[in-house]
């Protein structure tokens, strides 16, 4: 975990609230990418940013927006959330996207999100 | 569609006794990787083994993998408390862009 941080770490919010998950990588890292965590199902990739530019969008619902100002920053903008969105939010880093994914990620600790 | 299967889902064993997990997939790939997470945290990577490897090491840990049967297994010996976790395998689905596909895990328990 160490390496990557996110902020904040637990968040609870409303369906018509708007709210950003903040990700921050200090580790060189090229590509970033944001995954969902929910109970009982495997970890969900949502984006990949690749030297800044989105490179995977997985059929994300448009309430959730991404943003990658840097190779260093990430950020998850939130908007009229679902109660089904709650999950763990991990955003992670790793040397750059290749096309035989052969670097291994860096996660940080996650956002715990909970919309009521 | 979800590439990595973990087998068992659940295991608990006492320390000191190994602890063998499996992962099954459905594409060809370039390289497996396995990580570790604890309860509600994020993930750490523990080892990548490429496909045209067959057995790798890394301290108590020795991962497998069997393209033919596309399936890998992870292997912790001479297990301790601290290795509770969840553990994931994750597959690149054969040039996905950096894209990882992770199964559901398998939840390990060590009882002291």
């Amino acid at each position: 975990e160490t390496g990557v941080t996110q902020t904040p770490r637990h968040l609870v919010m409303g369906m018509t609230n708007k709210k950003s998950l903040k990700c921050e990588q200090h580790l060189g890292h090229n590509a970033m990418y944001w995954y969902k965590q929910s109970a009982k199902k495997p970890l969900e990739l949502m984006f990949v940013y690749n030297f800044k530019e989105q490179t995977e969008n997985n059929s994300v619902p448009s309430r959730f927006s991404p943003e990658c100002p840097n190779s260093s920053h990430l950020f998850l903008h939130l908007h009229t959330l679902q109660p089904e969105d709650s999950a763990l939010y991990l955003c992670a880093s790793s040397r750059a996207a290749g096309a035989s994914g052969d670097y291994e990620q860096y996660f940080g600790p996650g956002t715990r999100l909970t919309v009521t | 569609s979800q590439q990595g299967e973990e087998d068992p889902q659940a295991l608990s064993i006492q320390e000191g006794e190994n602890a063998t997990m499996n992962c099954s997939y459905k594409t060809s790939i370039n390289n497996l990787q396995w990580y570790r997470q604890n309860s509600g945290r994020g993930l750490v990577h523990l080892i990548l083994i490429r496909s045209n490897e067959r057995e790798k090491h890394s301290g108590r840990l020795r991962v497998t993998l069997d393209t033919s049967k596309k399936s890998s297994s992870l292997l912790i010996t001479a297990s301790r408390a601290a290795d509770t976790a969840s553990y994931f395998c994750a597959t690149d689905g054969g040039n996905q862009g950096g894209k990882l596909i992770f199964g559901q895990g398998t939840e390990l328990s060590v009882k002291p």
